[in-house]
Formats: C-alpha cells, sequence, structure tokens
C-alpha cells in the first residue's frame, strides 16, 4: 500500500540555520504530495503542494521539490525562525482512489532556539 | 470565516461510554474526513465520505461508525469507549472537483479525547 516515510525528530536548529526536513513516498502511479503543518494546540494547515514530477511547491520561505526517479519530497528553508517551530507532515494522496484521502508521515517536530 | 468547526474540544470519558463528535464545515464541500492522530504516527483515516449520505471504512474504522444526514455535518460515533481510542481526532473537508487530486483538504482545530 501508499506510505511516506519522514525523519525523526525532533529536530533542534537555532534562529537563521537552514532546514531540511526529509520524506520519502511509496505509492503506484503520481500521487500528489504535500506538506502540513501543525502548531501547537491547532489543526493542519497546508504549507506547500506539487502535483508532478519535478514540480516544485514553495510557501513563506519553504520549499520541497517532487523528485519522481527517488520518491522523495523532502522539505526546505533557507533561515528558519521561532515562529516556525512546530510539527511537519509530509502526505500524499495518490492519483487511483476516489475517496482523495491523505496519506500521512509520522511528523517531524521542528524546534527553533533564538 | 468559520471553516472546519469541531465540537467539543477536549472530553474524557470513562471505558464503555459512548458519545459523538461532531464536524461541521460552511465551504460546501462534498468530501469530508475522520482522522485520528496518535504519538508518532501521523494521523491515519477512520472513516470518510464523499457525498450527503454517503460514508465508508478508512484504515482504522473498528469502534466507530459515522453518519453524514447533511452535507455540512460529519458525526463520528463511540458506541463503546476504549482506552485504546484515546487520541486526539481531526475533521477535514474538501471540494469534489480535482482532477490532480491537489486539491488541500481544510482541516479543524482537533477533539482531544481521553478515556479512562
Amino acid at each position: 500500500g501508499d506510505s511516506v516515510t519522514q525523519m525523526e525528530g525532533p529536530v533542534t536548529l537555532s534562529e537563521e540555520a537552514f532546514l531540511t526536513i526529509n520524506c520519502t513516498y511509496t505509492a503506484t502511479g503520481y500521487p500528489s504530495l504535500f506538506w502540513y503543518v501543525q502548531y501547537p494546540g491547532e489543526g493542519l494547515q497546508l504549507l506547500l503542494k506539487a502535483t508532478k514530477a519535478d514540480d516544485k511547491g514553495s510557501n513563506k520561505g519553504f520549499e520541497a521539490t517532487y523528485r519522481k526517479e527517488t520518491t522523495s519530497f523532502h522539505l526546505e528553508k533557507g533561515s528558519v525562525q521561532v515562529s516556525d517551530s512546530a510539527v511537519y507532515f509530509c502526505a500524499l494522496i495518490p492519483m487511483d482512489t476516489g475517496r482523495r484521502a491523505l496519506t500521512f508521515g509520522s511528523g517531524t517536530r521542528l524546534q527553533v532556539q533564538p | 470565516n468559520a471553516g472546519v468547526t469541531q465540537t467539543p474540544k477536549f472530553r474524557v470519558l470513562k471505558t464503555g461510554q459512548s458519545m459523538t463528535l461532531l464536524c461541521a464545515q460552511d465551504m460546501n464541500h462534498e468530501y469530508m474526513y475522520w482522522y485520528r492522530q496518535d504519538p508518532g504516527m501521523g494521523l491515519r483515516l477512520i472513516h470518510y465520505s464523499v457525498g450527503e449520505g454517503t460514508t465508508a471504512k478508512g484504515e482504522v474504522p473498528d469502534g466507530y461508525n459515522v453518519s453524514r444526514l447533511k452535507k455540512q455535518n460529519f458525526l463520528l460515533g463511540l458506541e463503546s469507549a476504549a482506552p485504546s481510542q484515546t487520541s486526539v481526532y481531526f475533521c477535514a473537508s474538501r471540494p469534489r472537483v480535482d482532477r490532480w487530486a491537489n486539491q488541500p483538504q481544510h482541516f479543524g482545530d482537533g477533539t482531544r479525547l481521553s478515556i479512562l
């Protein structure tokens, strides 16, 4: 079945450091790929998405590129801020299911220190 | 701009009790979902609905029932609560029209449920 694997956290960085959170997936065909962010006590918010190979999703300084050859969708940010502290989820929606439900990775907690 | 609203936000139950979680969305979305979030496991799909009057099972449906009598509401029921159902429950919705499966799901803020 479809699955998403993320690097385990927590990831602890100093402010202005470079961030990479690894995400790889297993799915048939060409799934759509997403990164969601969850701030403490809140629901999930869409951070960025990509729908086909080599697409780059970007938002709020975060970027991720859909790599079909490596089945990856790594999240990057050049300079993190304390306000980026949250849990980040990589997720996919397979193209071949009518329910269009998300399959999530286990989440990676990011802690940014001043 | 209510979006997706979940009630209640917190609840403590005793083993064997029953309760219903309510999800309401005001975006006229056809698809609605219930997920549970457990530490280290991400979110897992419990049940979903592709339209009013329809429901279907997700990956972890046992012990739960759902109903979608109105398009805007999706109810999740626990018939006889068990400690294993202690979790944070999230509801989400999305529109139907989506050729590339790339429309985002809109999430509620969650319901934290503890079963003693």
